[in-house]
């Protein structure tokens, strides 16, 4: 167990709906990072927030937003949902301190658009 | 080109064999050098990390970076059923203030057969 915690675990939705997953990172860790894991794509990181501010931005889509609490618990919005969404999306979290690269990642949301 | 290349396999081996996985990357500025593991439906763990280049050595797993030939690799001795997985390696360059980017390659899915 790696301490960071997503709900839920599986999701099913219809194309054009709007979803928000959520993620509390591992205790004292300030750092939260989205990826987005398809078979074909691999893990793609989407973005990194620290400390409630966004520090690093990857192969996010317009639709998806994030943002990161005050208690350092973070959310993924994803709106307007096409087929090719469906994914396994999974947060991670780190200390980033210097010279901490260590990500810790949490058991991931199953998304399912129909 | 990705920037980090992975075969993805799948490499069959029989139980107790050692095991090489190779990623190689194109950007010289990476300067940390990571392996998770995946296990089916479950978020990756982290395995080894390395600085620069180098080897380093954590039980039954060894990890070597050449910067010079931008090669890394995973070396796994005497492995087990249980090693059955996907190889994620990951790349950083030197951190920009709290960016810890990290650049994944696909994977490599590992069966060990007993």
């Amino acid at each position: 167990d790696s301490g960071v915690t997503q709900t839920p675990k599986h999701l099913i939705t219809a194309t054009g709906q709007r979803v928000t997953l959520r993620c509390s990172p591992r205790s004292g860790d300030l750092s939260v990072y989205w990826y987005q894991q398809s078979l074909d794509q691999g893990l793609q990181f989407l973005i990194q927030y620290y400390n409630g501010e966004e520090r690093a931005k990857g192969n996010i889509l317009e639709r998806f937003s994030a943002q990161q609490f005050p208690d350092l618990h973070s959310e993924l919005n994803l709106s307007s949902l096409e087929l090719g969404d469906s994914a396994l999306y999974f947060c991670a979290s780190s200390v980033a301190t210097s010279g901490s690269y260590e990500q810790y990642f949490g058991p991931g949301t199953r998304l399912t658009v129909t | 080109q990705k920037e980090v290349e992975q075969d993805p396999g799948p490499l069959s081996v029989p139980e107790g064999a050692i095991v090489s996985l190779n990623c190689t990357y194109s950007n010289s500025a990476f300067q940390y050098f990571m392996w998770y593991r995946q296990y089916s439906r479950k978020g990756p763990e982290l395995l080894m990390y390395t600085y620069s280049s180098g080897n380093k050595e954590d039980g039954r797993f060894t990890a070597q970076v050449d910067k010079s030939s931008k090669y890394i690799s995973l070396f796994i001795r005497d492995s087990q059923p249980s090693d059955s997985a996907t190889y994620l390696c990951a790349a950083s360059p030197a951190p920009a203030g709290n960016n810890r980017k990290l650049i994944w390659g696909l994977g490599t899915s590992l069966a060990v057969n007993p």
